[in-house]
This record gives structure tokens, sequence and C-alpha cells, in this order.
């Protein structure tokens, strides 16, 4: 089955550090854009950024630029989505997100499953 | 970055009843336009790519048209199972893919 199966919730601190994985199967992972996207509570989904695992070539959208580092492990077609100190605001749910049907970057076909990151002081 | 609205903010409608969503561009995006549906407590699932092409899975009566700066989704006939949020999102100019706020649609 292709799919991608994200790390479960994590409870952190203000300051602490850090990463959640998203790992893909059924597919060739490497050769499949894969991105992260963020939902803040009750609001749309915004796109942080994305990485081709078979290059690590990484994109990353300017406002998450300097916040977080996307990386991808191809070995374990795992991806992951780090931050050094987290903030109250970074509260959410992380998607990664995968195309391996449609043939346009950008048209994302397979999500995971969310990860809920809470921050509290 | 390329800035998307849509309307209305909400859409309510009856079982069986067409429903249209609008999605507007800032500035023309061509046919790089994909819309999601996204229910609670779940991921968004892909519904048109390319404008107008249904991914796969996607039922008939989905249907998207429009290029350059207004797009329309359509939904021919209200099912149950259709009442959720719809995000339309360019990738003609990336980075970053940005997503419209959303219309809901909740049953009348």
């Amino acid at each position: 089955e292709v799919q991608l199966v994200q790390s479960g919730p994590e409870v952190k601190k203000t300051g602490e550090s850090l990463r959640i994985s998203c790992k893909g199967s059924g597919y060739n992972f490497a050769n499949y854009w894969i991105g992260w996207v963020r939902q803040m509570p009750g609001k749309g989904p915004e796109w942080m950024g994305v990485i081709y695992p078979g290059y690590s070539d990484t994109r990353y959208s300017p406002s998450f630029q300097g916040q977080v580092t996307i990386s991808a492990d191809k070995s374990i077609s795992t991806a992951y989505l780090q931050w050094s100190s987290l903030k109250a605001s970074d509260t959410a749910i992380y998607y990664c997100a995968s195309q391996v049907e449609t043939p346009i970057l950008g048209a994302f076909d397979l999500w995971g499953q969310g990860t809920m990151v809470t921050v509290s002081s | 970055e390329i800035v998307m609205t849509q309307s209305p903010v909400t859409l309510s409608v009856s079982p069986g009843e067409r429903a249209t969503l609008s999605c507007r561009a800032r500035q023309s995006i061509d046919n790089n336009l994909a819309w999601y549906q996204q229910k609670p407590g779940q991921a968004p699932r892909l519904l048109i790519y390319g404008a107008s092409i249904r991914a796969t899975g996607v039922p008939a009566r989905f249907s998207g048209s429009g290029s350059g700066t207004q797009f329309t989704l359509s939904i021919s006939s209200l099912q149950s199972e259709d009442f959720a949020v719809y995000y339309c999102q360019q990738y003609h100019d990336w980075p970053p893919f940005t997503f419209g706020p959303g219309t809901k649609v909740d049953i009348k």
C-alpha cells in the first residue's frame, strides 16, 4: 500500500527542540517531492517547504525559511521537520504530503495522517 | 507570493443540490490550480489539479474549470460525504505554494 505514516503527537515546552518524521512506503520515495504543511487550530493549511529526497534539494516558503529545517533520509524513506527552539505559536497539526500519481509538482495526492504538536510555556 | 481568495466563506446547500465554489488568484496562474477537500480530523484530499483534471478515485460529480485568475469547483449533486471545507491552491509560482482561505460547505 502506498502511504505516508507520520510520527505521533508531541507535547513540548517553549525553547525545546523537536524533530517529527514522515515515512513513505509502497513507492520509490527518493523520486518524488515531499512537502510539509502547517495547519494551526481552526485555520487553513500553509505550505512550509518541500524536499526532493533523491538529491536533498530543499525549498522553503519565505515565511518558514530559517524557522524550521526540512531533511530526508532516502535510505529509510523518511522525511523530517525540525525545530531548534519551539514557540507557542508552533502549536499546530503538521502534515507531510507527496505526489505519486499527479505529474505536476504542486498537486499533492498522498498525505500523511498529521502530527499534532503542542507547545506550552 | 501569489495571494488566493475564495468565495463564499460558507455555502449552505441541501443534499442533491449543486454547489459552485469560486477561487481567484491575484495574478495569472494559467491552469496551475488544485482543489482539496478537508473533513474534520482528516488530512486534505486532492480532488482536482490542472484546474480541471480529477485526481484518481474522485467521483465525476466534482468538476473544475477556469484559467488565468478565475476558477470554479462544482459539485453537481451534493452527497452527505461532500460536506467539508474546500481549499484551492496554486502551484504556478513557488515557493511558496499558496492556499486560499477555504469555503465551508454545510447542510442547509
